[in-house]
């Protein structure tokens, strides 16, 4: 258990529609990051979070969006859900916002888009 | 832009085996991560290597870094059945300080 959170474990929905898949962090750690994991992409960073501001960004696409709140928990949204969305979404946390730091990922929440 | 590239893609050992699993970097690694996933689970972090010739073991794990900062090696002594799952290098990317970037995995099964 690395100690970090996420919920929904899972989530099927249509597409068109908006979700929100959460992440609480392990105790301390300062940094939220986002990954999205596909069969055809692998697995992909989108964003980080340090201690409630954006930090970093990757891939990620105009119709998601994170925030990191003051209890340090983040959110990211999904919407206008396509096909291609369906994948296993990673939450990781780390103490600090440096690179060295070590990142400790979440079970993740496996969207399904029908 | 820094690319992994990990081989094999995937590996079918025998119980008691010795395997390794290669991650080779276009650029120089500065931070290079060692992850393990059970299928469709969350990743659990394994070691962190850092400096060039630096090696660390847990349990029967062990990773190297080589001396040029371009290759990392995961070396598994004796596998059991409990070491299956996809082995993923993570690097920080130099394109960005604080972007992890991925090899495409390692998929490893031990037959009994």
């Amino acid at each position: 258990d690395s100690g970090v959170t996420q919920t929904p474990k899972h989530l099927i929905t249509a597409t068109g529609q908006r979700v929100t898949l959460r992440c609480s962090p392990r105790s301390g750690d300062l940094s939220v990051y986002w990954y999205q994991q596909s069969l055809d992409q692998g697995l992909q960073f989108l964003i980080q979070y340090y201690n409630g501001e954006e930090r970093a960004k990757g891939n990620i696409l105009e119709r998601f969006s994170a925030q990191q709140f003051p209890d340090l928990h983040s959110e990211l949204n999904l919407s206008s859900l396509e096909l291609g969305d369906s994948a296993l979404y990673f939450c990781a946390s780390s103490e600090g916002g440096v690179s060295t730091d070590t990142q400790y990922f979440g079970p993740g929440t496996r969207l399904t888009v029908l | 832009s820094q690319e992994l590239e990990q081989s094999p893609q995937s590996l079918i050992v025998q119980e008691g085996k010795n395997l390794t699993i290669n991650c080779t970097s276009s650029k120089t690694l500065y931070g290079l991560y060692w992850y393990k996933q059970k299928y469709g689970e969350g990743l659990i972090f394994l070691m962190m290597l850092q400096k060039g010739g630096e090696e660390k073991s847990h349990e029967k794990i062990t990773a190297k870094l080589d001396e040029k900062k371009q290759q990392s090696s995961l070396h598994i002594t004796a596998s059991q059945p409990s070491h299956a799952g996809i082995y993923l290098c993570g690097a920080d990317s130099m394109d960005s300080s604080y972007k992890l970037i991925f090899g495409s995995g390692t998929r490893l099964l031990v037959r009994p």
